[in-house]
């Protein structure tokens, strides 16, 4: 079974920390996104990866930045953690070509910044 | 740029009884058409995509959805929910050369016995 692994379920940091949330795919995939979720928005982009060290901004980039060196893992990193970045972060995977649009999402984390 | 409309951000219906959920989209190119669902304390999962073809889909568990293009819309629905339908779905389009994928603010259906 096709898997994305997010490292923490919880979260809970302070305002003004550096956050590391990170995902990790069995999948061999290509493309990796960086969403947040939060109630009454649904999902924004973050971030996205179509190869190792390559990046774009997704619609909500600021505040945050990623890091891809290896395929299968795609990290979102918080610089200085805000309350307004408190949310659930879903990460997903696809591969690339026709055929295959569909996205594999991990569990999420819940993150809080008091 | 794409985007979606989601119209109704909860939906109670009653066991055995039918659903629709709405969904419309606006994009000024040829899109993909994807309805996701999440259980709770889940990540989301594909129930069932438009690429192209019939314009009607159907997922494994009863739903179906139909894309319309003059009505740019992708309505999901179900003749009879299971208690086991409640969650969040959600509606999402991309673009059928692109990366992103745009979701729209989710539905939460509950189905009461």
């Amino acid at each position: 079974d096709v898997k994305v692994t997010q490292s923490s379920r919880y979260l809970v940091k302070r305002t003004g920390e550096k956050v590391f949330l990170e995902c990790v795919q069995d999948m061999d995939h290509e493309n990796m996104f960086w969403y947040r979720q939060d109630p009454g928005l649904g999902l924004r982009l973050i971030y996205f990866s179509y190869d190792v060290k390559m990046k774009e901004k997704g619609d909500i980039p600021e505040g945050y930045s990623v890091s891809r060196e290896k395929k299968e893992r795609f990290s979102l990193i918080l610089e200085s953690a805000s309350t307004n970045q408190t949310s659930m972060y879903l990460c997903a995977s696809r591969d690339s070509g026709t055929g295959n649009e569909k996205l594999f999402f991990g569990s999420g984390t819940q993150l809080s910044v008091l | 740029a794409q985007s979606v409309t989601q119209l109704d951000s909860q939906v109670p219906v009653f066991e055995e009884a039918p659903v629709e959920l709405r969904c419309n989209y606006s994009s000024s190119v040829s899109v993909y058409l994807f309805w996701y669902v999440q259980y709770p304390n889940q990540g989301l999962q594909l129930l069932l995509k438009y690429l192209s073809g019939s314009t009607l889909v159907e997922s494994i568990n009863g739903f179906e959805a139909e894309f319309n293009k003059s009505q740019t819309s992708f309505h999901l629905r179900k003749p009879s929910v299971h208690i086991s339908d409640t969650a969040e779905y959600f509606c999402a389009v991309s673009d059928t050369g692109g990366f992103k994928t745009i979701f729209g603010a989710g539905t939460r259906l509950f189905v009461k016995a």
